[in-house]
């Protein structure tokens, strides 16, 4: 079975700085996707960015960027000029390509930002 | 287009009593997913619906939990009888499309969530 381990719970960053989240996953499959969620306090989870397991190249979405390192099943999450907004708690998630659509998440990470 | 809705937002029952979740997809959306994530815990996957089909239930808890979506729109959570550790936050989720096999990319448009508490 596939698992996904967030091992900050809490981290914190000052406004305009930069901070990366750590996500590492285990699996025996050789293609799969990897997502970020981000749920703001008292909203609704919302898809901040995804890579697929056969791409080399690190998925990029604005200030979002990941650190894919597949050998090591490590899944990082960089945000770069941290705003007010980034304030959210920060799930990792994993999806095979075969057979189930379910999302494996962990934890969550905790992000604040610190004016 | 709205997003996926759920009601009620919140709810606090007495144990051993029973209640229903709604969850409504984004419209067009064959696939719908139940998940739940207790208090410190991960989030947990529940069961998936393709259309008015089960498709995945490997993750309902128990017999106490019970999913419906007749017509294939909108989805029922019922918990009878509720029991203390069933509390925590219930997500549904939707998606286009139905894959094959091979799954390709569909991403998945969470709803805010209905706080469950049992007492």
């Amino acid at each position: 079975a596939q698992t996904v381990t967030q091992s900050q719970p809490e981290m914190s960053v000052q406004e305009a700085e930069t901070v990366t989240l750590s996500c590492t996953y285990d699996t025996s499959e050789s293609d799969y996707y990897l997502f970020w969620y981000k749920q703001p306090p008292s909203r609704q989870m919302i898809l901040v960015i995804r890579q697929e397991a056969y791409k080399q190249q690190n998925a990029t979405e604005n200030r979002f960027s990941v650190n894919f390192q597949k050998a090591a099943k490590s899944f990082s999450l960089k945000i770069s000029d941290s705003q007010l907004g980034d304030a959210a708690m920060y799930f990792c998630a994993y999806r095979g390509v075969l057979g189930s659509y379910q999302l494996t998440f962990g934890k969550g990470t905790k992000l604040s930002v610190i004016p | 287009e709205a997003g996926v809705t759920q009601f009620p937002s919140h709810s606090v029952i007495e144990k051993g009593q029973t209640v229903t979740l709604r969850c409504d997809p984004i419209s067009g959306h064959d696939n719908l997913y139940w998940y739940r994530r207790v208090m410190g815990k991960e989030i947990k996957f529940l069961l998936h619906f393709v259309k008015e089909s089960k498709q995945d239930e490997s993750g309902m808890p128990n017999n106490r939990f019970l999913a419906e979506r007749t017509g294939g729109t909108y989805s029922t959570l019922k918990v009878q009888p509720a029991e203390l550790e069933d509390s925590g936050v219930y997500f549904c989720a939707s998606s286009q499309g139905t894959g094959g096999a091979y799954i390709s990319y569909n991403e998945q448009f969470f709803g805010p969530g209905t706080r469950l508490t049992v007492l």
